[in-house]
């Protein structure tokens, strides 16, 4: 079946550094899209990706979507205390039928 | 109004017993799910209801049981509970398969 692995799955930086969180798929997807679930919250979407090659910046995150459309990444510069949390992706491949399959998320903690 | 809401947040029960966690949506969405967080916070798709009608069912035991009496709701029910089935459950729904929301997730503690 569909596998999307991500890494890393902890990351520990100090606040004001950069974070980026890695996803892969093994099949090519249609869209990708990310979400982030604070400590003892729900995920909440932050966005989708549909393109290939696709960028979207939403203040300091930036997401990508592989050329393959296969891989993305999310990158936040210069961590707030705010943005702890897990960020998941989550791939569909076309038709739907699969549903969402989330990676198994990034970890971030960060210290003051 | 919370857009989607699910009941109880918490449920701590004896292995054996049979249980039920209640979801509601009140964003007019097609689609509705159930995924199960571990410990680990791996999130898994387990059903997936596409008005009314059943469209994902992964592999799950058959002592899961999803019901959907009508496009809002989807209750998930659990027979004969076992240690392992302890976990977050998350209630989901989504139009078009875009940008899910969740509920805010029940804790089920099997003893």
């Amino acid at each position: 079946g569909q596998q999307v692995m991500q890494i890393p799955q902890y990351q520990h930086v100090q606040e004001g550094e950069d974070f980026t969180t890695y996803c892969n798929s093994s099949t090519t997807l249609s869209n990708i899209q990310w979400y982030k679930q604070r400590p003892g919250g729900h995920p909440v979407f932050l966005i989708q990706l549909v393109k290939s090659g696709e960028v979207k910046k939403q203040k300091r995150l930036t997401f990508q979507f592989g050329e393959a459309k296969k891989n993305s990444s999310l990158h936040i510069t210069a961590t707030q205390t705010t943005d702890v949390g897990t960020y998941f992706c989550a791939g569909e491949r076309g038709g739907g039928a699969d549903g969402l399959t989330f990676g198994k998320g990034t970890h971030l903690i960060i210290q003051p | 109004d919370t857009a989607v809401s699910q009941t109880p947040k918490y449920l701590v029960t004896q292995m054996g017993n049979d249980k039920s966690i209640k979801c509601e949506q009140n964003l007019g969405h097609d689609t509705m799910y159930w995924y199960k967080q571990d410990s680990k916070k791996f999130l898994k798709i387990m059903f997936s209801y596409n008005n009314k009608e059943l469209i994902i069912n992964e592999t799950v035991p058959n002592r899961f049981s999803p019901k959907s009496p009508d496009k809002a709701h989807l209750n998930l029910h659990i027979n004969s509970l076992e240690l392992g089935d302890s976990a977050v459950y998350f209630c989901a729904s989504s139009q078009d398969r875009v940008k899910l929301f969740f509920g805010s997730g029940t804790q089920l503690s099997v003893l």
